[in-house]
């Protein structure tokens, strides 16, 4: 079975100060995408950034970046020079390549950015 | 492009009644995903359509069904409501298997069971 945790329910960082999000997973394929979705309340869910498995190289979208370590089935996000527009709740999720279209999420991370 | 649409956003449904989400896809995306979302479980993979067929199947009983049709357009039923199928229903769609895989979601359909 195929199944993704966030260990930290809540978070909570001052604007502009660095925040990383853990997540860990474990599966037993080997090609396959992970993902950082971020809901923010009442809002839709948008995709923060996104990794293929098969890339050594970690996924940087502006402030966004990942640390992807394979053999340890970790993926986690950092979010540098966070803003008030980050609150949100932050799912980690994994899907296989060529499988059925299938997220397997984690429970989610409720990060605050305060003023 | 439009995005992922749902309709309605806002049901109020009592135990018992039957209830139709629909969902539009992107234009050009085949694949159709479904998944519940509760404060308790969080979010639980339905199922998903490709090419107007049920690809995949989530662990629900057999009162949540689906359909695709030709457009792409899909639906999901939910029969004999029960309080516990109170939650936010999310569609995503995709180019399909394998085509980068990236799911974009629509905004949801919040159903209240009474």
């Amino acid at each position: 079975a195929q199944t993704v945790t966030q260990s930290q329910p809540e978070m909570s960082v001052q604007e502009a100060e660095t925040v990383t999000l853990s997540c860990t997973y474990d599966t037993s394929e080997n090609n396959y995408y992970l993902f950082w979705y971020k809901q923010p309340p009442s809002r839709q869910m948008i995709l923060v950034i996104r990794q293929e498995a098969y890339k050594q190289q970690n996924a940087t979208e502006n402030r966004f970046s990942v640390n992807f370590q394979k053999a340890a089935k970790s993926f986690s996000l950092k979010i540098s020079d966070s803003q008030l527009g980050d609150t949100a709740m932050y799912f980690c999720a994994f899907i296989v390549i060529q499988g059925a279209q299938k997220l397997v999420f984690g429970q989610g991370t409720r990060l605050t950015i305060n003023p | 492009k439009a995005g992922v649409t749902q309709t309605p956003r806002y049901l109020i449904k009592t135990r018992g009644q039957q209830v139709t989400l629909s969902c539009s896809p992107i234009s050009g995306h085949r694949s159709v995903s479904w998944y519940q979302q509760t404060p308790g479980q969080g979010l639980q993979f339905l199922f998903e359509y490709f090419s107007e067929t049920q690809r995949n199947k989530g662990n629900f009983p057999g009162r949540f069904s689906g359909r695709q049709f030709s457009n792409s357009r899909s639906e999901m039923n939910v029969s004999t409501l029960e309080l516990g199928d109170s939650a936010l229903y999310l569609c995503a769609s995709s180019l399909g298997p394998g085509v980068g895989n990236e799911q974009f979601f629509g905004p949801g359909t919040r159903l209240t069971v009474l």
